[in-house]
């Protein structure tokens, strides 16, 4: 079976512009989550995606965003990009087991880097 | 708010010696607290869950609600073991959401 796939796996930008990182889960998971891995601040969970509906979204400012789409591929999106924003995005994905004791599966992540 | 604690951002033991790796949270609800490790070069994989009462690779974690606490725990470390440790907490609330710890490096030597 496929593990969580992540394009593109590094990516340059400058201050102002947006950025699209992608996901796609494993075959059968309908749950994606994102997160953001800086030295800093550490994993900080971004959002929930399920079934094409955002459930969940951490404390992130209205320049994060994402989507996810009928195969439950996902999309996350950061508009003005600032020089904060460099860091690691993870996704992840699991079962739809309906209980939170699911395992999660993570991408090996998208390096952004904002100059 | 739900917070998860690692007081240790590194601990470095000899091998064949127990380890503990220590978790605190911090949450009003039922938790479900796990522990994901990233080795060198690897994605971050799941180690093991709390509802799963396991042992994973001689790993153990209990969760003690009085202490909040869900510390990890091998009584002989070895080399391999080496890698960054992550203590989790996800809710369920309309949906899923995953607040992890710092982490803490785990270093085994020779």
């Amino acid at each position: 079976k496929a593990g969580v796939t992540q394009t593109p796996r590094y990516l340059i930008k400058t201050r102002g512009q947006q950025v699209t990182l992608s996901c796609s889960p494993i075959s059968g998971h309908r749950s994606v989550s994102w997160y953001q891995q800086t030295p800093g601040q550490g994993l900080q969970f971004l959002f929930e995606y399920f079934s094409e509906t955002q459930r969940n979204k951490g404390n992130f400012p209205g320049r994060f965003s994402g989507r996810q789409f009928s195969n439950s591929r996902s999309e996350m999106n950061v508009s003005t990009l600032e020089l904060g924003d460099s860091a690691l995005y993870l996704c992840a994905s699991s079962l739809p087991t309906g209980t939170a004791d699911n395992e999660q599966f993570f991408g090996p992540g998208t390096r952004l880097t904002v100059l | 708010a739900q917070r998860v604690t690692q007081p240790e951002k590194l601990l470095s033991v000899f091998k064949g010696a127990p380890v503990e790796l220590k978790c605190n949270y911090s949450y009003s609800g039922s938790p479900e607290l796990f522990w994901y490790v990233q080795y060198s070069r690897q994605r971050l994989q799941l180690l093991l869950r709390h509802i799963s009462r396991e042992s994973i690779k001689g790993f153990t974690a209990d969760l003690n609600k009085g202490e909040t606490s869900f510390h990890l725990k091998k009584p002989f470390a070895q080399e391999e073991d080496s890698a960054m440790y992550y203590c989790a907490l996800t809710t369920h609330t309309g949906g899923f959401k995953t607040i992890f710890g710092a982490g803490t490096r785990l270093f085994v030597k020779a």
